[in-house]
């Protein structure tokens, strides 16, 4: 198995809502990430999961809580997301200290 | 601060013709530059690699050419294909693992 897998595709979510994204990767890569990527523009880094705990968080607000459960899996909890939010949302994996990050298909997220 | 970024925002080419994608990046401590093809709706897919040790670097029907003097890079795509219309992105490494991006290029293949 050599993908990254998110759920759901697409997400539409109000202001007031909590919801989850998910990510899955079985390669054994002890390194994860979270992307936010705008409309033509290149994706950003948010949050780096390294030996299943976090290691770097780039000045992300808090309505956005990443959790990494296992090895296998990591997830961001979204409270209170502004409309401005809205984006595809990735997330990658790679062996630490290696060189290339495995990204999966993202979630398309709208907050409304 | 330090960047990657790319010099056109979209290149249009023919079917059949070569294009050339370029990135510029300013980290001279910059060891390691791959790029990613991000077709529409999916996540980035790698599509080649070079190390800082290296001046080119070949793959199939794609070239990455690296000149660390001018803090330079390019991808070559031979026989572009309809299939090769994406956004193409650069992504340097220095220091870390963690891949930062470059501005990125819409690639438009004209039947």
């Amino acid at each position: 198995d050599t993908e990254v897998t998110q759920t759901p595709k697409h997400l539409v979510m109000g202001m007031t809502n909590k919801k989850s994204l998910k990510c899955e990767q079985h390669m054994g890569h002890r390194a994860m990430y979270w992307y936010k990527q705008k409309a033509k523009k290149p994706p950003e880094l948010m949050f780096v999961y390294s030996y299943e705990k976090l290691s770097i968080n780039e000045s992300v607000p808090s309505r956005f809580s990443p959790e990494c459960p296992n090895s296998s899996l990591l997830n961001l909890h979204l409270h209170a997301l502004q409309p401005e939010d809205s984006a595809l949302y990735l997330c990658a994996s790679s062996p630490e200290g290696a060189t290339e990050a495995f990204f999966g298909q993202g979630t398309r997220l709208t907050v409304v | 601060g330090e960047s990657v970024g790319l010099h056109l925002p979209t290149l249009s080419v023919q079917e059949g013709d070569n294009s050339i994608i370029n990135c510029a990046y300013s980290n001279s401590a910059s060891d390691y530059f791959i790029w990613y093809k991000q077709e529409s709706g999916k996540g980035p897919q790698f599509i080649i690699d070079i190390r800082s040790n290296m001046d080119k670097r070949q793959g199939q029907r794609v070239t990455v050419l690296l000149n660390k003097t001018v803090k330079h890079l390019s991808l070559q795509i031979a026989a572009t294909q309809p299939g090769d219309s994406a956004v193409y992105f650069c992504a340097e490494k220095g220091g870390s693992y963690i891949p930062t991006f470059g501005r990125g290029t819409s690639l438009i293949v004209h039947p």
